[in-house]
């Protein structure tokens, strides 16, 4: 079984375009976390959830909404793409928000 | 400001040579620190964490890091190579009270030799 999942794995889109990435985890765990890796594969926290409230919310557009239906999903929606979004997006999960994260595959966003 | 470098952006070692990949970091708090490695397209998986305790913490794959507090670092080590340990690998470090917030290294790149 997959701990933490992402779908899609792969998405490209037109720029102005708006859409979601879904991660879902079956550890238990109640914090939940989105970072963004650039091309550079620079790592950066976006956003944690720790269930199902926000507790880090860094310098991100507010294009950029996360959603937390339960404690085991944590939703990514972005509108209006620009071309500076094209990166891949991690998810991860913890026990607690100072617990170990384990990340899923990521989710590999082209904007063109 | 919080910081975390890891000054080699790219080691190649020869299989079944030793290996230690730097990290040194800057935080006004007490840190807690893991190493994590990324296969290329792949997402990345814990290697070691170090929260308290025993500053040479073992990990999967023969991997072991040595927190040293006062050098702020935690550098990464093992003694034999394997190829398939070929990766990107990532110091990364977190406090408590700061939400869980990790900040990473900028990664190393490690190539392996036949």
């Amino acid at each position: 079984d997959t701990a933490v999942s992402q779908t899609p794995k792969y998405l490209v889109t037109q720029m102005g375009n708006d859409k979601s990435i879904k991660c879902e985890q079956n550890l238990g765990h109640d914090t939940m976390y989105w970072y963004k890796q650039d091309s550079k594969k620079f790592l950066k926290i976006m956003f944690s959830y720790n269930n199902k409230e926000l507790i880090i919310n860094e310098t991100v557009p507010n294009r950029f909404s996360p959603k937390s239906p339960d404690k085991a999903h944590l939703n990514l929606h972005i509108n209006s793409l620009e071309l500076g979004d094209s990166a891949v997006y991690f998810c991860a999960s913890s026990a607690g928000p100072e617990e170990t994260q384990y990340f899923g595959p990521g989710t590999r966003l082209l904007v063109l | 400001a919080q910081s975390v470098t890891q000054p080699d952006i790219h080691i190649t070692v020869s299989e079944g040579a030793s290996l230690e990949l730097r990290c040194n970091y800057s935080y006004g708090a007490t840190p807690y620190l893991f190493w994590y490695v990324q296969s290329p397209g792949q997402g990345l998986q814990l290697l070691l964490k170090y929260f308290s305790g025993d500053t040479l913490v073992q990990g999967i794959k023969g991997f072991e890091a040595e927190f040293k507090r006062s050098q702020s670092s935690f550098n990464l080590r093992k003694p034999s190579v394997h190829w398939s340990d070929a990766a990107e690998y990532f110091c990364a470090v977190g406090a408590y009270n700061q939400g869980g917030k990790l900040i990473f290294g900028q990664g190393t790149e490690l190539s392996v030799k036949p």
